[in-house]
């Protein structure tokens, strides 16, 4: 199955950009997600990326995909104390669309 | 109405009690899940429902029952729990077995389950 690896804290300043890095096992992973949970909430999708593509912008949200290194990345530009939150990378293990989640990156926000 | 309601939010229970948690979509949404999520850890999947048909069952005891009456209603019925089943309990629901187009599962607040 797939095993989702990511590093556990990220402190940055407001304004500045964040970049939170995933890892994935799981080459057959068709849909690859990054998801967010405020404190008390459930989970959120945030965006998603296809397997076949290489970058995807949503606004101030970046994600790039390297498929060889099996490496994913959520970049947050100009961020904000509301970006303060726990975001979890995922993959779809064996081409499901069902997500397995990596551990969770906590974002701290300092004004 | 993008909302899935989970009921209660906190439950407190014994080893010998039976209780049950509720969740609930109005989306028109044909898969329902269960997740686990321990402290500083990740949702771990339990059961999915497709259609109102069990369809994944992550290999959980059988102290853990879940139960879909209907294509808006999930329940997971609760007996004979042991303390490190304390966790929060996290009920999603995504369109259809696919998953729709972007393979997305909205999330309920979740049950915080503490058991003594």
């Amino acid at each position: 199955g797939e095993d989702v690896e990511q590093s556990l804290f990220l402190s940055v300043r407001e304004g500045d950009s964040s970049v939170i890095n995933c890892t994935y096992t799981d080459s057959s992973s068709t849909y690859l997600y990054w998801y967010k949970q405020e404190p008390g909430a459930g989970l959120q999708l945030l965006t998603y990326i296809f397997s076949n593509m290489d970058m995807k912008q949503d606004q101030r949200l970046t994600v790039l995909l390297n498929k060889k290194d099996k490496h994913l990345s959520l970049r947050i530009a100009d961020t904000q104390t509301g970006d303060s939150a726990i975001y979890f990378c995922a993959g779809g293990s064996g081409g499901s669309y069902i997500p397995t989640f990596g551990r969770g990156t906590s974002l701290i926000v300092h004004p | 109405d993008t909302e899935v309601t989970q009921t209660p939010k906190h439950l407190v229970m014994g080893m010998t009690n039976k209780k049950s948690l509720k969740c609930e979509q109005h989306m028109g949404h044909r898969a329902m899940y269960w997740y686990k999520q321990k402290a500083k850890k990740p949702p771990e999947l339990m059961f999915v429902y497709s259609y109102e048909k069990l369809s994944i069952n992550e290999s959980v005891p059988s102290r853990f029952s879940p139960e879909c009456p209907n294509s808006s209603l999930l329940n997971l019925h609760l007996h004979a729990l042991q303390p490190e089943d304390s966790a929060l309990y996290l009920c999603a629901s995504s369109q259809g077995r696919g998953g729709g187009v972007t393979g997305e599962l909205f999330f309920g607040e979740g049950s915080r389950l503490t058991v003594l």
